[in-house]
């Protein structure tokens, strides 16, 4: 079973539409759990950490579910420039612990939005 | 705003080589990482780094594979002898050790032929 698993898409929806991105991860001890994004060719960029009340920046909200091992992440009212690959990024090490942390990526689902 | 710099962007070597990717932190974190990215594969974790050890590595950096802090700027990833397999985007990482977020460089794009 892959470590962190997503839907690799594409989704396809026009300019304003609501779309809503999954990932399940396999390791019960994982504590820190992150959306990056990531443009063809380009390096991951954080989108945002993904806390236990879930959380929301503009028009991104995260939710995650520890009981089902889900997270999720929901973009409204999406633009162009929204087009990219979206990551599941989950890590063994607690928020705000410090220290070093592996981070394990999923595959990423890719978002395509168009006029 | 502060960011991860990585030079070369593109390294083409023939295999056989020995290559050494650059990279710059950011200037007040402690904790440095390197990722791979196979073209149309996902990122994967190579060697986490602090107080100029080795924090945690993968099956993937093997003694092939070493990684130094020069000097108190520069973090490098050095492959000795590189493989057609070894083609890869590669990714520095950097995190401040208060929280786990880390921040990524743009990435040296390595070919070996």
């Amino acid at each position: 079973r892959k470590e962190v698993e997503q839907d690799p898409g594409p989704f396809n929806v026009p300019e304003g539409a609501t779309v809503a991105f999954n990932c399940t991860y396999s390791n019960s001890a994982s504590q820190s759990f992150f959306w990056y994004r990531q443009d063809c060719r380009k390096e991951p960029k954080l989108l945002m950490s993904v806390y236990s009340s879930g959380n929301e920046d503009g028009r991104f909200t995260a939710q995650l579910n520890r009981a089902s091992q889900y997270i999720s992440l929901l973009i409204r009212d999406s633009k162009l420039s929204d087009s990219a690959t979206y990551l599941c990024v989950v890590s063994l090490t607690p928020p705000f612990s410090g220290g070093y942390n592996k981070l394990i990526f999923g595959a990423g689902t890719r978002l395509a939005v168009h006029p | 705003e502060p960011e991860v710099t990585q030079t070369p962007s593109h390294q083409v070597t023939q295999m056989g080589q020995e290559v050494i990717l650059r990279c710059v932190p950011i200037s007040n974190h402690l904790y440095f990482y390197w990722y791979r990215q196979i073209l149309g594969q996902k990122v994967e974790f190579l060697v986490s780094f602090y107080n100029n050890e080795i924090s945690e590595k993968s099956e993937i950096f093997d003694d092939q594979f070493s990684v130094e802090r020069p000097d108190g700027s520069n973090f490098t990833l050095k492959i000795r002898s590189t493989k057609l397999e070894d083609s890869a985007m590669y990714f520095c990482a950097s995190s401040d050790g208060q929280v786990v977020e880390q921040y990524f460089g743009p990435g040296t794009r390595l070919t070996v032929t």
